[in-house]
């Protein structure tokens, strides 16, 4: 594998379900995020880790919980979603989160929608 | 609030027909300005970052370039295969979050 992989492409899940999204980096990266994407709409950040420890929550409803079990893993645990919460989700991962513009690469996403 | 405008929204253009871009952009000092292509249904793929005003960077058919307050992608000579949504997004100097545009969704047709 290589670059940023991401775990179930498509998921389709009902209001009261509780499911994971996965998240893999194979490129040695620091730092590592989940944002959102909607038709039509510019990309939402939602969390941001350095070196395993979170150091954004963008406003995000707390029926997204995210874990980053180490540098190279993040998970998006999702319960309770509301239908407006279909959407692209993104992971991405850079070198370092502030020492120079480093470049973000993102995975594929995972299509969720929410019935 | 750093703000990044792109237009125009949609772009139809017949192959070999050249065209640009626009990303506008507003931030209190810029770290990096990037440019990423996105296919349907994928990720966002990286293609450039510019640092300064006056910067240029080239990658087969595209070319992007930089002044204070906006960035164009230029196509020239495009290809069915260029087809795409090409995003822009601003890193400030104090801060790690990119600020992205809504994107210009390009169709080139054969």
């Amino acid at each position: 594998e290589t670059g940023v992989t991401q775990t179930p492409r498509h998921l389709v899940m009902g209001m009261t379900n509780k499911k994971s999204l996965k998240c893999e980096q194979h490129l040695g990266h620091n730092a590592m995020y989940w944002y959102k994407q909607s038709a039509k709409k510019p990309l939402e950040l939602m969390f941001v880790y350095s070196l395993e420890e979170r150091v954004e929550n963008n406003s995000v409803p707390s029926r997204f919980s995210p874990e980053c079990p180490n540098s190279s893993h993040l998970f998006l645990h999702l319960h309770t979603l509301q239908p407006e919460d279909s959407a692209l989700y993104l992971c991405a991962s850079s070198q370092e989160l502030l020492a120079g513009a480093y470049e973000q690469y993102f995975g594929p996403g995972t299509r969720l929608t929410v019935t | 609030e750093d703000q990044v405008t792109q237009s125009p929204e949609a772009l139809r253009l017949q192959e070999g027909e050249s065209s640009s871009l626009n990303c506008s952009y507003t931030v209190s000092g810029l770290r990096g300005l990037f440019w990423y292509r996105q296919d349907p249904g994928k990720g966002p793929e990286f293609l450039f970052t510019l640092y300064s005003a006056g910067e240029e960077k080239e990658k087969e058919r595209l070319k992007a370039t930089l002044t204070k307050k906006e960035s164009f992608l230029h196509i020239t000579a495009p290809k069915p295969e260029d087809s795409a949504t090409y995003l822009c997004a601003v890193q400030a100097r104090v801060d790690y979050k990119l600020s992205f545009g809504a994107g210009t969704t390009v169709t080139v047709r054969a």
